[in-house]
């Protein structure tokens, strides 16, 4: 089966930094576009970004661009995103989630993991 | 690019409902939709504008024209209230676009 599982979620406060991971197993890795998605308290789902399967091309949401950074190991079957520089704002379940192609659909999720900024 | 969903559909069990999504020109691009439910990883139910993935009953149809995309959802279930969110791949920016998200609620 199909399992995306997330980590590395928890309370910050503003300006510090995260790193959260996102284990895959189930599929062949290496052949999947990967991508981040998240939803802040009370709003609708955001896309934050993607990368390719061999983590050439990256992509950002333009609320994250410069202070997030994807990156993936195809070793460890597993996705990253360095959250810089945080905001009140980043507060969300942050989701990861497989894309069969690139720009395709999202065909399985995790189910997701908290992050909260707050002083 | 923008995609615009109405915030509520409200329908009777039995009936049938539907959730719109607005975009310039939506017609010239793939749609799809999730579904997702309070506490719960949301569930892929209509790609590439009217295919359904396996699991997903053939209740589920989707459409696509000119400025809008439609999800259909025939006789309606308890099951099926959910938020349901459109999806497009922007080439221009190289980013996915969410509506807003639909919140569906069985009277």
């Amino acid at each position: 089966d199909v399992q995306l599982v997330e980590s590395g979620g928890g309370l910050v406060k503003p300006g510090e930094s995260l790193r959260l991971s996102c284990a895959a197993s189930g599929f062949t890795f290496n052949s999947y576009t990967m991508n981040w998605v998240r939803q802040a308290p009370g709003k609708g789902l955001e896309w934050v970004s993607s990368v390719s399967t061999g983590g050439t091309y990256v992509y950002y949401g333009d609320s994250v661009k410069g202070r997030f950074t994807i990156s993936r190991d195809n070793s460890k079957n597993s996705i990253y995103l360095e959250v810089d520089s945080l905001r009140v704002e980043d507060t969300a379940v942050y989701y990861c989630a497989r894309d069969p192609g690139a720009g395709n659909y999202l065909d399985y999720w995790g189910q997701g993991i908290l992050v909260t900024v707050s002083s | 690019y923008v995609l615009t969903q109405p915030p509520s559909v409200s329908v009777a069990p039995g009936e049938t409902a539907r959730a719109t999504c607005g975009g310039n020109n939506i017609g010239s691009k793939s749609v799809n939709w999730y579904r997702h439910k309070p506490g719960q990883a949301p569930v892929l139910v209509m790609f590439y504008d009217s295919d359904r993935p396996s699991g997903i009953p053939e209740r589920f149809s989707g459409s696509n024209s000119d400025n809008t995309a439609t999800l259909t959802i025939s006789r309606v279930e308890a099951g099926d209230e959910a938020d349901y969110y459109c999806q497009v791949w922007d080439s221009g920016s190289d980013q996915w676009v969410f509506g807003g998200g639909t919140k569906l609620t069985v009277l």
